[in-house]
Order: structure tokens, then C-alpha cells, then sequence
């Protein structure tokens, strides 16, 4: 499975536009890119998910480059509960293919 | 959208005893479950691919024979903690991938487990 690499932590604004990249240099030719979000004591929720260009939905974006080497998770307008770790996993749809996590990336976002 | 339960929330239990988790898929079939470990602070850690009919498959360092899983139900995975030690208490997560969309991962809850 492909190595991540993301930022360890960051510090934002409430209303600020954040974007978190993520490094995946050996991913796969069938591998997907899909982002979450994990609050404390909390199950991590699944927020984005894509394979190449960009991907929109109602809380976030997801830029792929072409090269797909990396990625980068943008969130709009962000507000206090944003506060979270947000991790990005690549693996493909094989259905014993585990996901497995790597540090995530710790954002915190203040008044 | 999918969800994935998991009993019970939270479990104290005493040194020496086993501790059962259950994690259910509770509106599609998941053939295979993922079950993952916590600390604070720390990101989650696979402990083993539970496929529905057969053995898991366990990450290397983490001990069959403490941690049994058996996932026999396509909706019915579950983890039990033998002879749980004080070093056992973590964050137990599992997650589950929809058969029919093999890529879709949905995660629970988790579980607090406290050994005192």
C-alpha cells in the first residue's frame, strides 16, 4: 500500500479556506485517495474520496493533480468544529485491501 | 448512509478477565471487517482483517491467540480481549467494507476499553 505523508499539524481560522496536502509518491494505478476527519473518542467519518482531477462535495474539495502524487484536501470557511485530525488513506478496491492509516494531520481552528 | 455499530461504547473490567466487542454492519453485508487500536494521541493501528467464514489475518506484533476474532455473519464481527492487562486499555475501532462496494469503508464508533 502507498505511504502518506501529511503536515503533523495546523492552525486556521474560523471562516478561512484550509488546505491539507497529503504525499503518496508509490500510489497505484488502482488506487483511490479518500479523506477523513476524526474527532477524539470518536470513529474517524469519511468526508472525501476520488481518483484523479477534482472532486466536490458539500463540506469539502479534493485536488488531484495528474501525476497523482499527491493531494490536497480543501475545506471552505472553516469554523471552530473543524477542530479535528484529518487523515488521507490510498489503497484499491480490493475487498481484503486494508486501509492503513498514517499520523494525520491535527488542525485546529481558532476564534 | 452506512452505518457500523459497535457494543458496547465503553467497558471497565478487571485484570485477568476477557472483554467481547462487537462490531455490526447495520444496513449491508461486509465481507471483510478491519479492526484497529487507539492510544492518545496516537493514530489508529490495523490489528487484523477479519473475513467472514475464515481465520483473520493479524498484523505482525499483535497475538492471535489474546486478540480472537471471528467474523461469522456478513453483518457480525467480533474481538475478544483474553486475560486483559491494564497495557490493553485503548481505543478499539472497527470498520467495515460493503461487499457490493468494495472500496467504501465505514467506520464505528469504537469502543473505550479501561482495564484496571
Amino acid at each position: 500500500l502507498a505511504k502518506t505523508t501529511q503536515p503533523i499539524s495546523m492552525d486556521s481560522y474560523e471562516g478561512q479556506e484550509v488546505n491539507i496536502t497529503c504525499s503518496h509518491n508509490n500510489i497505484a494505478t488502482n488506487d483511490y485517495i479518500t479523506w477523513y476527519q476524526q474527532f477524539p473518542s470518536q470513529g474517524p467519518r469519511f468526508i472525501i474520496q476520488g481518483y484523479k482531477t477534482k472532486v466536490t462535495n458539500e463540506v469539502a474539495s479534493l485536488f488531484i493533480p495528474a501525476d497523482r502524487k499527491s493531494s490536497t484536501l480543501s475545506l471552505p470557511r472553516v469554523s471552530l468544529s473543524d477542530t479535528a485530525v484529518y487523515y488521507c488513506l490510498v489503497g484499491d478496491e480490493a475487498p481484503n485491501n486494508d486501509m492503513r492509516f498514517g499520523a494525520g494531520t491535527r488542525l485546529t481552528v481558532k476564534p | 448512509g452506512a452505518v457500523v455499530s459497535q457494543h458496547p461504547s465503553r467497558v471497565i473490567c478487571k485484570s485477568g478477565t476477557s472483554v467481547k466487542i462487537e462490531c455490526r454492519s447495520l444496513d449491508f453485508q461486509a465481507t471483510t471487517m478491519f479492526w484497529y487500536r487507539q492510544f492518545p494521541k496516537q493514530s489508529l493501528m490495523l490489528m487484523a482483517t477479519s473475513n467472514e467464514g475464515s481465520k483473520a489475518t493479524y498484523e505482525q506484533g499483535v497475538e492471535k491467540d489474546k486478540f480472537l476474532i471471528n467474523h461469522a455473519s456478513l453483518t457480525l464481527s467480533t474481538l475478544t480481549v483474553t486475560s486483559a492487562h491494564p497495557e490493553d486499555s485503548s481505543f478499539y475501532i472497527c470498520s467495515a467494507r460493503d461487499s457490493y462496494s468494495s472500496y467504501e469503508q465505514y467506520f464505528g464508533p469504537g469502543t473505550r476499553l479501561t482495564v484496571t
